[in-house]
């Protein structure tokens, strides 16, 4: 079955300090991946996504994320870390082939950032 | 500016109640999406539909329903048969259902049994 896991629950980085958070996913075809932020009781923003081509998706806000179909991870990156990036973060999986291109998205990784 | 609106933003529930959540866009998508947020859990998707008059039930459906009488509105109703129906509830449109665009979501809903 098609999942998304994301390991870490929660992090804490300090401001200006370099961040990657981890995601794994499975699903036998070509994937096509997003990395969405939540603030607290808001929508979801799209940060970055990758449907093919180079492995290496750079997004809004400094973000890129890195594909690696051997290790079947779409870790996200941040050279340096802004307060303002403190939200929570989701790593989804969109459903192909007759799915409706629904969304299965991970459990979600906590950022806090320490000044 | 094009968007998604759900309304309302706060709701509160009567055990043994139904209530509906307003979900409308004006981008012009194809495909809507319910889904459901508890804390530690992600999103799990309730129903979506690709195209008007069509649905189809998503992991969580049992004790919802919803419609799409119009491209535009894809209202969620959560039944009484819903046990635990305290969440937030976030819907979501993209152009087509195929997954190859990015989804747009709405500010959310969150709704409490009172």
């Amino acid at each position: 079955a098609q999942s998304v896991t994301q390991p870490d629950i929660h992090i804490t980085v300090s401001e200006g300090a370099s961040l990657e958070l981890r995601c794994n996913y499975s699903y036998g075809a070509t994937p096509y991946l997003f990395w969405y932020v939540q603030s607290p009781g808001q929508g979801l923003q799209l940060l970055l996504k990758y449907f093919s081509g180079d492995t290496l998706v750079q997004g809004i806000k400094g973000f890129e994320a890195e594909f690696k179909r051997s290790q079947s991870s779409f870790n996200l990156r941040k050279p340096s870390v802004h307060w303002s990036d403190a939200a929570e973060y989701f790593c989804a999986v969109a459903l192909l082939y007759n799915q409706g291109g629904k969304l299965i998205f991970g459990q979600g990784t906590e950022l806090s950032v320490k000044p | 500016d094009g968007g998604i609106t759900q309304s309302p933003k706060y709701l509160f529930r009567k055990e043994g109640q139904n209530v509906t959540l307003s979900c409308e866009q004006n981008l012009n998508h194809d495909a809507m999406y319910w889904y459901r947020q508890d804390p530690g859990q992600g999103l799990r998707l309730i129903y979506y539909s690709q195209i008007v008059n069509d649905f189809q039930k998503g992991d969580i459906a049992e004790g919802y329903s919803v419609s799409r009488e119009k491209k535009e509105s894809f209202p969620l109703t959560v039944t009484s048969a819903q046990k635990n129906p305290t969440a937030f509830y976030l819907c979501a449109s993209s152009i087509t259902g195929e997954g190859d665009t990015e989804a747009f979501f709405g500010q959310g809903t969150r709704l409490t049994v009172v």
